[in-house]
């Protein structure tokens, strides 16, 4: 069964603070694993997208990691602004041709910048 | 427009009852997607749509869910004969649906339904 899992579940770090999100995944095959921020009340954001030939992509402060060999991803969060309070979810593309993108989300990792 | 919209933003009602959630996707874009996420969780596929067709509705849960999409632009999600259990947050979301999988679904900022 595909899935992704991630890790940890939440997350208190202090304003200016520097931060790393896990991410496990079991889809295969693999076409691209994107991390998204969902701010409360809002629908998620693209951050990143990785292929399986990308070791790394950065977004300003985010950069994200992949490991294809053992299905590992990470979110690294640098300088970390109160403004970045929200979850991030991290998500698998399937490779099978099923015509369109049927993604497969974790369960996303709630994180909170204190003052 | 310059993002995707839903309507209502909260919708409150009574078990039992019919409701309908409705997405304006991002101008051009073919393909759209409803999404129904629960408190701590991540979205859930429900049904995928290209153009005016449902091209895969595998995700939606039972026959009480329905949605359409006439005119290959706004959809309807439909849900009759509310449960408890239906209430979470439905995410809509809309792509070039060129068919790339590296396409990005832009997301709305949900519509929460409560059925009491």
């Amino acid at each position: 069964k595909n899935q992704v899992e991630q890790s940890p579940q939440s997350l208190i770090i202090l304003e200016g603070k520097n931060c790393t999100l896990q991410c496990n995944y079991t889809v295969s095959p693999f076409s691209n694993l994107r991390w998204y921020k969902q701010d409360t009340g809002r629908g998620p954001v693209s951050l990143t997208i990785m292929t399986f030939s990308e070791n790394t992509k950065s977004n300003g402060r985010y950069t994200a990691t992949l490991d294809a060999d053992t299905k590992q991803s990470s979110l690294h969060i640098t300088a970390s602004q109160l403004s970045d309070s929200a979850s991030y979810i991290c998500v698998v593309t399937p490779g099978e041709n099923t015509g369109f993108q049927k993604l497969v989300f974790g369960t996303g990792t709630r994180l909170l910048v204190s003052p | 427009g310059a993002g995707v919209s839903q309507t209502p933003s909260n919708k409150v009602t009574e078990k039992g009852k019919y409701v309908e959630l409705r997405c304006d996707p991002i101008s051009g874009h073919t393909a759209l997607y409803w999404y129904r996420q629960s408190l701590g969780q991540g979205p859930e596929f429900l049904i995928y749509f290209q153009g005016t067709g449902a091209a895969d509705d595998s995700g939606l849960p039972n026959d009480r869910f329905f949605a359409v999409r006439p005119e290959g632009s706004v959809s309807t999600l439909k849900i009759q004969r509310t449960e408890r259990g239906d209430s979470a947050v439905y995410l809509c979301a809309s792509s070039s649906g060129r068919g790339h999988l590296s396409d990005t679904q832009y997301f709305g900022p949900g519509t929460r339904l409560t059925v009491l």
